[in-house]
């Protein structure tokens, strides 16, 4: 299975709702990100996790927060948000190697709308 | 850090015709790879060809090869008989020793009859 899959495809909620992204992939990857993507724009990382660990955080606002529960699962959980987070919101995998890192593969994203 | 540039945000092509995507980056490793990403319409990240830079030879994925240039620093993009599904934003995209992607700011690529 060489798939990253994301749930839910859209998401629109309000500025006090909670809600989390998913995202899940079976390929044996160890490494695991969160990526916001703006129109037009390269995706922006926000976590990296490695080994089920948040090895990396690109000073994302608290309202966002990631959740590693085993090595196939990511989430992040969304609360508060505001309507400039309104974005696509894509997942990715790898391995992780002596080398560092290898290329990524990435799901189909989640396209959030903050109202 | 790390820089990956993209100069040309928008090419067009004729279908069955051939293009080069630029992209030049900026790096004091020695070990790194390199990436060109399709991203269609409907949005998914799709790895299109990587590179090692520690390999001299440029790879190759069908009908799409690269150009890779270490002392300069330049990985082009070359698209061989462009078909209308070739149509995407393609990104650039580097990573090292960190755990990270350094994406350029991407090619918009239309491809016409």
């Amino acid at each position: 299975d060489t798939e990253v899959t994301q749930t839910p495809k859209h998401l629109v909620m309000g500025m006090t709702n909670k809600k989390s992204l998913k995202c899940e992939q079976h390929m044996g990857h160890r490494a695991m990100y969160w990526y916001k993507q703006k129109a037009k724009k390269p995706p922006e990382l926000m976590f990296v996790y490695s080994y089920e660990k948040l090895s990396i955080n690109e000073s994302v606002p608290s309202r966002f927060s990631p959740e590693c529960p085993n090595s196939s699962l990511l989430n992040l959980h969304l609360h508060a948000l505001q309507p400039e987070d309104s974005a696509l919101y894509l997942c990715a995998s790898s391995q992780v190697s002596g080398r560092g890192y290898n290329e990524q593969f990435f799901g189909p994203g989640t396209r959030l709308t903050v109202l | 850090a790390q820089t990956v540039t993209q100069s040309q945000p928008e090419m067009s092509v004729q279908e069955a015709e051939t293009v080069t995507l630029s992209c030049t980056y900026d790096t004091s490793e020695s070990d790194y790879y390199l990436f060109w990403y399709k991203q269609p319409p409907s949005r998914q990240m799709i790895l299109v060809i990587r590179q090692e830079a520690y390999k001299q030879q440029n790879a190759t994925e069908n009908r799409f090869s690269v150009n890779f240039q270490k002392a300069a620093k330049s990985f082009s993009l070359k698209i061989s008989d462009s078909q209308l599904g070739d149509a995407a934003m393609y990104f650039c995209a580097y990573t090292g020793t960190a755990s990270k992607l350094t994406f350029g700011t991407g090619t918009r690529l239309q491809v016409t009859l």
